[in-house]
């Protein structure tokens, strides 16, 4: 069965610096797809950032970046000049070309800080 | 509608009572997927519909949760005689196809079973 294992329930950012939060998976897959999704208190999931992993070029969306290490299993989302609008709940989420539902990690708490 | 709408926004019943909850999808999606997310945890699938195929039910819990869709509009999710154990948030979320394409989620539904 697929994993997503996320090390860090809790990291704290000062505004403006950068952050790197951890992501690990297990699978035999070769077709998947990786996600990272943002939920704020109001509880709705937003998505932050998808990479298919048949590309080898890291995704990145404005201040948002990955590096995905395929033969690692590894996923890390970095924030650059982090924003108090940052401070959320940060799922790192799973799935394969076939089977389309999500397995998401337990989740990394960030605050950001003045 | 613009996004993925979910009814009602909170729902209070007491033990052994039935509930129906309900997802709109956005317009167009043709995959339609239940989570659950009970207090300080990761979203676990429920359930997944993909046009007319055969829903994807590999994630419900038990046999008192049932979900319907037809076609590619709305979606109930009912849970009968409610146990404690029920409460959490119902997270319902639709994508363009199966198969890795971005999720888009709703506000949920936050079930307390008294």
């Amino acid at each position: 069965a697929q994993t997503v294992t996320q090390s860090q329930p809790e990291m704290s950012v000062q505004e403006a610096e950068t952050v790197t939060l951890s992501c690990t998976y297990d699978t035999s897959e070769s077709d998947y797809y990786l996600f990272w999704y943002k939920q704020p208190p109001s509880r709705q999931m937003i998505l932050v950032i998808r990479q298919e992993a048949y590309k080898q070029q890291n995704a990145t969306e404005n201040r948002f970046s990955v590096n995905f290490q395929k033969a690692a299993k590894s996923f890390s989302l970095k924030i650059s000049d982090s924003q108090l609008g940052d401070a959320a709940m940060y799922f790192c989420a799973y799935s394969t070309g076939t089977a389309s539902k999500l397995t998401f990690g337990t989740g990394t708490r960030l605050q950001v800080t003045l | 509608g613009a996004g993925v709408s979910q009814s009602p926004s909170n729902k209070v019943t007491e033990k052994g009572k039935d509930v129906e909850l309900r997802c709109d999808p956005i317009s167009g999606h043709t995959a339609l997927y239940w989570y659950r997310q009970r207090l300080g945890q990761g979203l676990e699938f429920l359930i997944y519909f993909q046009g007319n195929s055969a829903p994807d039910k590999s994630g419900l819990p038990s046999d008192r949760f049932s979900a319907e869709r037809t076609g590619e509009s709305v979606s109930t999710l009912t849970i009968q005689r409610t146990q404690q154990e029920d409460s959490a948030v119902y997270l319902c979320a639709s994508s363009s196809s199966g198969g890795g394409q971005p999720q888009h989620f709703g506000d949920g539904t936050r079930l307390s079973i008294l």
